[in-house]
């Protein structure tokens, strides 16, 4: 069974406008963390924020922000004013107990595009 | 500005070939890994190694050898590999604890893009 859910391939988005990357996970774990990371067409992966299963709050660093719906195991990452820098693919992750303490379980990733 | 390097960014090799891929993480870390991205798939973790242990093979063919000398360097050693080992190789490492934790971020270097003809 798939562990990491992203349905959108590809999307797009108007500078300086706002978008959301949807992602939703299946653990039965208590304690897990969730990640985003960048992809450029370079090929490195860049952190960009962690949520833990505990957090109270929703994480947030800089522009982007992770909309936590524990209840609804989604994790959804927002970018706000996006940047043309800003496209690239985007990967959601879990690790999570279960799967062994070092295992990042990644998305397939989704495509955002930033239109001028 | 990354803390993980990767050599070399691009390799092309034949079937019969010996190469070797490098990683260096200037962080400090304990934990190195090894991941597989093939088109169209999720990132395939390969190797993990901690406080230069290996602790995890993901069911990796033998024809793909890791090494890990010390907690700095890792090394993907590779021979006789086939067309569809052709991916991009990405390295990451995390500060690594003895018992690992949830939220351990793996930091990734640029990658090398393999391809093998």
């Amino acid at each position: 069974a798939q562990k990491i859910t992203q349905t959108q391939p590809g999307m797009f988005v108007q500078e300086k406008e706002a978008v959301t990357l949807d992602c939703t996970y299946d653990t039965s774990d208590p304690s897990y963390g969730l990640f985003w990371y960048k992809q450029p067409s370079s090929g490195e992966m860049i952190f960009l924020i962690y949520q833990g299963s505990y957090d109270q709050q929703n994480a947030t660093e800089g522009r982007y922000s992770l909309n936590f719906q524990k209840a609804r195991k989604s994790a959804n990452l927002v970018i706000s004013a996006s940047q043309l820098g800003d496209s690239a693919m985007y990967f959601c992750a879990m690790r999570d107990v279960g799967a062994g303490s070092y295992q990042l379980t990644f998305g397939k990733g989704t495509k955002l595009s930033v239109i001028p | 500005e990354t803390g993980v390097t990767q050599t070399p960014r691009h390799l092309v090799m034949g079937m019969t070939n010996k190469k070797s891929l490098k990683c260096e993480q200037h962080l400090g870390h304990n934990a190195m890994y090894w991941y597989k991205q093939s088109a169209k798939k999720p990132l395939e973790l390969m190797f993990v190694y901690n406080f230069k242990e290996q602790t995890e093979n993901n069911s990796v063919p033998s024809r793909f050898s890791p090494e890990c000398p010390n907690s700095s360097h890792l090394f993907l050693h590779l021979h006789t590999l086939q067309p569809e080992d052709s991916a991009l190789y990405l390295c990451a490492s995390s500060p690594g604890t003895s018992g690992g934790a949830v939220d351990e971020t793996q930091y990734f270097g640029p990658g090398t893009r393999l391809l093998v003809l």
